[in-house]
């Protein structure tokens, strides 16, 4: 078993749709979350990351955390085209240790919005 | 503009030959890795390096190598040893004292081998 799946999608919405996307963990070690987007034939980009369960909203994008449950979400309000891209969930334990800079990357969804 | 660059973008390869990825940043970070990318595989760290001289495999060194000797430069080999190295390969840094360990990463190489 992975420690970290990512839906794989490929996710397809019309423009203006509210998109979730969604990853689960094994390791209750990872202590910060993140998302990445990738365009196509580019280098990922960093859109969020958070410490804590909850909630962090930065425009129509939200990172949810549920670390009982080991699960993350992003979503994505009133998608745009855009918006189309591979999605990349990443975790790590902190730095500190052989851990430091490793961090464990979900397989990606592709997320299409449609016009 | 601070960044990282990564060349060639596109690079083609006979079996048998080794060839270096370049990766060279201006954003004053300690750390820097290569990270290889396939299709529904994700990211899988290859090696990493936190200070100048000084590196350390990742989950998949076999058949690459690196060196560190200056910070702005971390050039990845790719071996003849390496058996599938057709690939997406990333290149990224960060700053050595992050709490979160927030990766910029470069545009990427792409190496086929013929």
């Amino acid at each position: 078993q992975k420690e970290v799946e990512q839906d794989p999608g490929p996710l397809s919405v019309p423009e203006g749709a509210i998109v979730s996307l969604n990853c689960t963990y094994s390791n209750s070690a990872f202590q910060y979350f993140m998302w990445y987007r990738q365009y196509s034939r580019k280098g990922p980009e960093l859109l969020m990351y958070t410490y804590s369960s909850g909630n962090k909203e930065d425009g129509r994008f939200t990172a949810q955390v549920d670390k009982s449950s080991k699960y993350i979400s992003l979503f994505i309000r009133d998608s745009q085209p855009s918006d189309s891209a591979t999605y990349l969930c990443a975790m790590g334990t902190g730095a500190g240790g052989t851990s430091y800079g490793k961090l464990t990357f979900g397989q990606g969804t592709i997320l299409t919005v449609h016009p | 503009d601070g960044g990282i660059t990564q060349s060639p973008k596109y690079l083609f390869r006979k079996e048998g030959q080794n060839v270096t990825l370049s990766c060279e940043q201006n954003l004053n970070h300690d750390a820097m890795y290569w990270y290889r990318q396939d299709p529904g595989q994700g990211l899988r760290l290859i090696y990493y390096s936190q200070i100048v001289n000084d590196f350390q495999k990742g989950d998949i060194a076999e058949g690459y190598s690196v060196s560190r000797e200056k910070k702005e430069s971390f050039p990845l080999t790719v071996t003849s040893a390496q058996k599938n190295p057709t690939a997406f390969y990333l290149c990224a840094s960060s700053p050595r004292y992050s709490g979160a360990n927030v990766l910029t990463f470069g545009a990427g190489s792409r190496l086929t081998v013929l």
